[in-house]
């Protein structure tokens, strides 16, 4: 089945550190969506990206859709401690004559103040 | 934004009992809208896709007499868990599509937390 390849599984940094993590696949995607999800609490959208190539900055945030549409990444600027939590990929791919929605398996961020 | 609710947010059950889990876009209409369950520290696990008006699409090893998805207008999904075991214990979380699907954004409600003793 399609896979969708989240890197890094968790990392943590410095408050005011730059932190980056992407998504790749083998399959070509529709549109990229990076969401930040909080113990207990269902997923937030954080920026969606519909067209290869595009770049969509949110605040300290900024993510782009790939040229080749099958990867994406998203950069944080400047960390704060509030930062912290799972930051999740998620795209739709066209496969068997349906749109399915994937999801990587989660980037862990912890911040360290 | 987009602002999907559910209720209730968290719920504690006998085994053997049924339990109903809403789902609501607050301020769009949602044609289609999608129930995950998630365990611990672990990504979404897609059940089911909801589909206004007709029968639900389950995922591969989601049991659709088990779990029973109802979404009867543009605004209301539910999940009723029949039957429930401890093994069904879980946060369960919906989305709704804003859009059309496979160039929709999915806005997800805030969860639900399942304990069935």
């Amino acid at each position: 089945g399609q896979q969708l390849n989240q890197s890094p599984q968790s990392m943590f940094i410095q408050e005011g550190e730059d932190v980056s993590m992407n998504c790749t696949s083998s399959s070509i995607f529709n549109t990229w969506l990076w969401y930040k999800q909080e113990p207990g609490e269902g997923p937030v959208l954080l920026i969606a990206l519909y067209k290869a190539g595009e770049l969509t900055s949110n605040g300290r945030l900024t993510a782009q859709f790939g040229i080749t549409r099958k990867d994406s990444f998203l950069n944080i600027s400047a960390s704060i401690p509030s930062d912290v939590g799972i930051y999740f990929c998620a795209g739709s791919i066209y496969s068997s004559g349906t749109y399915k929605y994937i999801f990587g398996t989660g980037t862990r961020l912890k911040v360290l103040a | 934004g987009a602002v999907v609710s559910q209720h209730p947010s968290r719920v504690i059950c006998k085994s053997g009992t049924s339990v109903k889990i809403e789902c609501r876009s607050l301020d769009f209409q949602a044609t289609t809208m999608f129930w995950y369950r998630q365990f611990p520290k672990k990504s979404l696990m897609l059940m089911a896709t909801s589909n206004e008006g007709s029968k639900a699409t389950y995922e591969q090893g989601v049991e659709k007499d088990k779990f029973l998805i109802n979404h009867a207008s543009l605004t209301l999904s539910t999940l009723t868990v029949t039957s429930a075991h401890p093994e069904d214990s879980s946060f369960y979380i919906c989305s709704a599509l804003l859009g059309l699907v496979g160039a929709g954004t999915q806005y997800f409600g805030p969860g639900t937390r399942l304990t069935v003793l």
